[in-house]
């Protein structure tokens, strides 16, 4: 069935960097605009970052510009977010979903990144 | 930026009572295509986040039909014409006019 699935969260120190993946199934990835949303712990939901079809338009949230870098490898079937210089604001769960008609269509099940000392 | 304010931002509900949720934009998101882009999105407790409405006023696959939006410009409801257990959680607005969308506060709906 249609899946997505994150992996790659854990416990980072400030300035650190990580690398999340998002697992795409059931459906032809290529086609599809994907993103990634965050949600701080207690807190609402905050898109980060999108990345259109082919990979050549992408775009982010004020507070990722120049720290963060979304990409995608079509013949895997997989999106990255590359994070850098982490910053304690960063901890949140980590959505990737897919963008269908202006909305998210299909979410993955989230993986968690702290950013901690 | 799009700034999407809900109101209310707490909801106590009866089973079997109606409920609505209003949603405003600080700017029209009336596509040049004629499509709102507005949706819905409902995370129950300890899961992701799942889309309930898009395009203002189009129910999602599977999402039952007491759920429905609509609205224009700026100003967008969702109504539960009657509220079940099971739609506890927090529903939230989302904006995708522009590329950087932007999210409302999100309302916790919880039963009486």
């Amino acid at each position: 069935q249609v899946q997505l699935l994150e992996s790659g969260g854990g416990v980072v120190q400030p300035g650190r960097s990580l690398r999340l993946a998002c697992s795409a199934s059931g459906f032809t990835f290529r086609s599809y605009g994907m993103h990634w949303v965050r949600q701080a712990p207690g807190k609402g939901l905050e898109w980060v970052a999108v990345i259109w079809d082919e990979g050549n338009n992408k775009d982010y949230t004020d507070s990722a510009k120049g720290r963060f870098t979304i990409s995608r490898d079509n013949s895997k079937n997989t999106l990255y977010l590359q994070m850098n210089n982490l910053r304690v604001e960063d901890t949140a769960v980590y959505y990737c979903a897919r963008t269908w008609l202006g909305a998210f269509d299909i979410w993955g099940q989230g993986t968690i990144v702290t950013v901690s000392s | 930026e799009i700034v999407m304010t809900q109101s209310p931002l707490s909801l106590p509900v009866t089973p079997g009572e109606p409920a609505s949720i209003s949603c405003r934009s600080s700017q029209s998101l009336l596509h040049s295509n004629g499509f709102h882009c507005l949706a819905w999105y409902l995370q129950k407790p300890g899961q992701s986040p799942q889309l309930l409405i898009y395009l203002g006023s189009n129910r999602a696959s599977g999402v039952p039909d007491r759920f429905s939006g609509s609205g224009s410009g700026t100003d967008f409801t969702l109504k539960i014409s009657r509220v079940e257990a099971e739609d506890v959680g927090v529903y939230y607005c989302m904006q995708s006019l522009q590329t950087t969308i932007t999210f409302g506060q999100g309302t916790r709906l919880d039963i009486k």
